[in-house]
């Protein structure tokens, strides 16, 4: 089993929906937990920390259940600016062992 | 404030041979991550340096070694180059060890191999 797996996708959705993505991780001592956007053929930039009581950022909500271990990402009202590869960040250890997903592609369809 | 700096930002090398890549972090960071992103897939953790030490490792062979200045500043070095090396190396910065704290890529330096 992969420490850290998401669904690749592609996830075409049109304009104004609402899309939902999950990352799940193997190690249950996994500390912290973040999204990052990727476009294509640039870095990846944070796009929000994944907090245990869950948090949100405009459109963008994240939650983590430990328990299942998984953490998800919702986008609500899709734009086509938030067509884009959302990776799944999980640290864990001592010196904070950092691990990815393989990413989910996500194409925002006017 | 400069980010997180990389360079070369591409780069074309022959199989066998030696590359070296660098990195500046972000101003006030003193933890430097590389990253090995194979087209399709996500980053694959190399190594980290803090406080000029290597502090962690991810599977990856002996070509691959690092180095860091007291400036925070990085190197990457990968020997004997494979056409498998090929990839975009992506440099992360973050504060005091990495922790919890968000990190910040650079650019990436685009490598093929050929």
């Amino acid at each position: 089993r992969k420490e850290v797996e998401q669904d690749p996708g592609p996830f075409n959705v049109p304009e104004g929906a609402t899309v939902a993505f999950n990352c799940t991780y193997s190690n249950s001592a996994s500390q912290s937990f973040f999204w990052y956007r990727q476009d294509c053929r640039k870095e990846p930039k944070l796009l929000m920390s994944v907090y245990s009581s869950g948090n949100e950022d405009g459109r963008f909500t994240a939650q983590l259940n430990r328990a299942s271990q998984y953490i998800s990402l919702l986008i609500r009202d899709s734009k086509l600016s938030d067509s884009a590869t959302y990776l799944c960040v999980v640290k864990a250890g001592g010196y904070q062992k950092v691990t990815f997903g393989t990413g989910t592609k996500l194409q925002v369809i006017p | 404030d400069a980010g997180v700096t990389q360079s070369p930002t591409h780069l074309i090398k022959t199989r066998g041979q030696q590359v070296t890549l660098r990195c500046s972090p972000k101003s006030g960071h003193d933890t430097v991550s590389w990253y090995q992103q194979a087209l399709g897939q996500g980053p694959q953790f190399i190594f980290q340096y803090y406080e000029e030490e290597e502090r962690q490792r991810g599977n990856f062979p002996d070509r691959f070694s690092g180095h860091q200045f007291p400036n925070y500043s990085s190197e990457l070095n990968v020997n004997a180059l494979l056409l498998g090396d090929s990839a975009l190396y992506l440099c992360a910065s973050s504060w005091g060890g990495g922790g919890g704290t968000e990190a910040f890529f650079g650019q990436g330096t685009r490598l093929t191999v050929v």
